[in-house]
Formats: C-alpha cells, structure tokens, sequence
C-alpha cells in the first residue's frame, strides 16, 4: 500500500521568514495530494491541495509543488505569521478506485514572534 | 454552510465498557470516513461509506469495531469492549465523492480507564 514519509518533524521559523515541509509517497499511482493543518485540540482542516496534473498551486501566502517522477511533494509557506503555528499533515491518494488517504506523521511549525 | 458534526466530543470509560460515537456529515456529502488519531500521529482510515455502504472497511478491527450508516446520512462507530489501547481521538470525516476535499469533524477524544 501507500506509504507517505513527511519532514521535519518538527520546524521553527522567525515570523516573517518561509517554512518547507516535505513529502515523499511510494506509489507511483498516487494523483492527489491535499495539506491539512491541525491547531491544538481542533479538527484537521484543509489549506490547499494538487493533484497530479498540475505541477504547482499557489493561494495567497501557501503553495504546493509536486514532483512525481520523484514522487515526492512540498508544501512553501511564505511570510510566516504566529497564526501559522500548527500541526500540518500532508497525504496522498490513488483517487477514484481506492479513495483512501494516507497520512504522513506531520510536522509541528513554530513561528517564533 | 454546517460543517461535520461529531458527538460527543470527551468520552472517559473503563475498559470493557462499549461506546459509540455519532456523526453527522456536510449535506448532500455521500462519501463518509470514519479515522483514528493517535497522538503525535496523523489520522488512520478505519471505515469509508459511499452513502450506506461500506465499501472500505479492510482497517477495521471488526472483532470489537462496528460502524453503520443506515440512511446514508448520520454515521455511528461503536466499540464493544473497548481496550486500553483504543484511547485516541476518533474523527469522521465527508465529501462528495472521490479523495478530493475531505472535511474532518471536531472529533471524539476516547479515554480508556
């Protein structure tokens, strides 16, 4: 099955400056790729997502590469907020046929005032 | 528009005891997934309903897990007894169709005495 790896683990940036969270999946078959960000005791909620057809989205301040010949995916977040501190999940699916998504283990950011 | 409401939200039981969980997903959402949260940890597929039927359930513990959607609406999980080891949050999620846009309720938060 699907199996998606997610870095750092952990990630503290000055306010103001850029964060990158990375994401590598294993199956090739894997065409949509959604970011979710998960504040303290809140639900996961969905920031942006790609799917395999596109190589880059953008929304406002947040925006997602992708890259499947070496399947992996990249969530960029420019001019850092403290609001911006949360759990973010990155996941992938093979889409209809097999809905499921695959967590990676997420990332803890930190935007330091 | 209402998003996904989950019932209750902190739920503390002794193990061995039963409980379920209710969820109620966005309206005219026929694709609805039942996950489970361990700390630290991203959401796991349980159960995955196209309108009342269950057409993925291959992560369930079905030994002690049970879930239904009778109408194609409202959902409940149930667990029957319950483990130390079932203590997580457990979040429900919907969407139209497909992987795509998958919005997550607040969830339950289980504890296991």
């Amino acid at each position: 099955g699907e199996n998606v790896e997610q870095h750092p683990s952990t990630l503290s940036v000055q306010e103001g400056d850029s964060a990158v969270i990375k994401c590598t999946y294993s199956d090739s078959a894997s065409n949509y790729f959604p970011w979710y960000k998960q504040e303290l005791g809140k639900r996961p909620q969905l920031i942006i997502d790609i799917r395999s057809n596109v190589g880059e989205k953008k929304d406002q301040r947040i925006a997602v590469t992708l890259n499947k010949t070496a399947k992996h995916f990249s969530l960029h977040i420019t001019e850092t907020q403290p609001e911006d501190s949360a759990v973010y999940f990155c996941a992938a699916s093979v889409g209809f046929g097999n809905e499921k998504l695959t967590f990676g283990t997420g990332t803890r950011l930190t935007i330091i005032p | 528009e209402a998003g996904v409401v989950q019932s209750p939200r902190y739920k503390i039981i002794e193990k061995k005891q039963p409980v379920a969980f209710w969820c109620n997903p966005i309206s005219g959402h026929n694709t609805l997934y039942w996950y489970l949260q361990n700390l630290g940890q991203g959401p796991e597929l349980l159960i995955r309903y196209e309108n009342e039927e269950a057409v993925d359930d291959s992560q369930l513990p079905k030994d002690r897990f049970s879930a239904e959607r009778l109408k194609g609406v409202d959902s409940t999980l149930k667990i029957q007894p319950a483990e130390l080891g079932d203590s997580a949050v457990y979040l429900c999620a919907s969407s139209l169709g497909g992987p795509w846009e998958q919005y997550f309720g607040p969830g339950t938060r289980l504890t296991v005495t």
